[in-house]
Formats: structure tokens, sequence, C-alpha cells
């Protein structure tokens, strides 16, 4: 199985910062990798799918790159409203899906 | 626009089978370009595939799960759903339904709002 490890578990950050977290598979699974969004009490929101391809309507300081093993969500200038916990997800080993821990976007 | 509604008994019995359905709107369970989900998550922890339907009926479980998973779908209702079996309190959680892209996937571009189930006696 593909293991998924995100780093920081979480980070404190202050709003317009630049903030990058990082995830890890166990083994590359090229660019099948995907990025939510989730807020309390609410279902994950899809971000960016295939490493780096912006969801529709998803604000543009949202950006991922990477392939391979290593793969990274950016987000340019922290808004108010993207304090959330944010999953990757990878799909190479369709049809096993398996997502990572998790990192949490708190307020410094 | 796309929208998925779980339903289903909140608290089920230890041993009992859990049972949910989704029902889909503003889309087609039968759609040949997607396929349809159902994640979970415990309180506090993170998102768990279950498995996965194609309108065709054809299924993909998570291994961890499969001996106790069954998904069905029902294009007449446009509905689809979950049954998992011999519940223990680790299977307590929020259970979401979601769409899942073929083309380009699978990765999940939409949700239900998600339902809390509770196994306990």
């Amino acid at each position: 199985d593909i293991q998924m490890t995100q780093s920081p578990s979480s980070v404190s950050a202050s709003v317009g910062d630049r903030v990058t977290i990082t995830c890890r598979a166990s083994q590359g699974i090229s660019s099948w990798l995907a990025w939510y969004q989730q807020k309390p009490g609410k279902a994950p929101k899809l971000l960016i799918y295939a490493a780096s391809s912006l969801q529709s309507g998803v604000p543009s300081r949202f950006s991922g790159s990477g392939s391979g093993t290593d793969f990274t969500l950016t987000i340019s200038s922290l808004q108010p409203e993207d304090f959330a916990t944010y999953y990757c997800q990878q799909a190479n080993s369709f049809p096993l899906i398996t997502f990572g821990p998790g990192t949490k976007v708190d307020i410094k | 626009q796309v929208q998925l509604q779980e339903s289903g008994p909140g608290l089920v019995k230890p041993s009992e089978t859990l049972s949910l359905t989704c029902t889909v709107s503003g889309g087609s369970v039968s759609s040949g370009s997607y396929y349809w989900s159902w994640i979970r998550q415990p309180p506090g922890k993170g998102l768990e595939w279950i498995g996965y339907i194609y309108y065709s009926g054809s299924t993909n479980y998570n291994p961890s799960l499969k001996s106790r998973v069954t998904i069905s779908v029902d294009t007449s209702k446009n509905q689809f759903s979950l049954k998992l079996s011999s519940v223990t309190a680790a299977d307590t959680a929020v259970y979401y339904c979601a769409r899942t892209t073929v083309t380009t996937g699978p990765y999940f571009d939409y949700w239900g709002q998600g339902t809390l189930v509770t196994v306990s006696s």
C-alpha cells in the first residue's frame, strides 16, 4: 500500500503569510495527487487535482506542485477563510485511494 | 449544481449492519464519467475511503473493509447505498458520499454534508 505523510502536522500563520504544506508518498505516484480543504463540521472541498490543476472556482492563491513522491500545496497570501485542515490524497494505486493525515492551519 | 445528501440511522448497535443512502440531485448516477464513493471520518481523525460504485454496478472496496462492505446503486431513484456489517465502536464516524471523477482522477469533486453514525448499545 502507498502511505501518505504530511508535514507539518500543524502550522500557525497570520493573514497575508505564505504557507507551504508538504505531502510525501511512500512510493512514486506520478502526478496522481489531490489536495482538499476541510473546515470544522464541513465536508472536504477539492482544491487541486493532478498535483497542480486548480479546481474550478478555487482562488488562484492556492497552487500545487510536485511529482513522483514529493508534493507541495502553497497558499500565496493566507486569508481569514483559509484557516482549516488540508489533506492530500493519492490516486495512483487506483482503485485503492488513500489520504494523508492532514495539516491544520490555524491563526498565529 | 450537483448535490449529494446522505440519509440513514444515526445510531447503530454493535454487531449490526450500518445502512446509509446517498441521494444525488443536479446530476445522474448513470453518468459514465463518474464513480460514486463513500468516505468516512472518525471524530477528530482523518479521512478513509470506503469504496465506490460505477453506474454499471462495478465496485471496488478498501481492502481493510472489503469483507464487511457492500455498495449498491439504484439508477431509477438516482441513489447509491452503503452497507457495513458487524459494526463496532471503531466504525463510529461521519460518513460522506462523494462524486468521483473518472477521466482526470479519481478525485472527489462533490461531497454530501456528511452524517454522523454512532455505534453504541
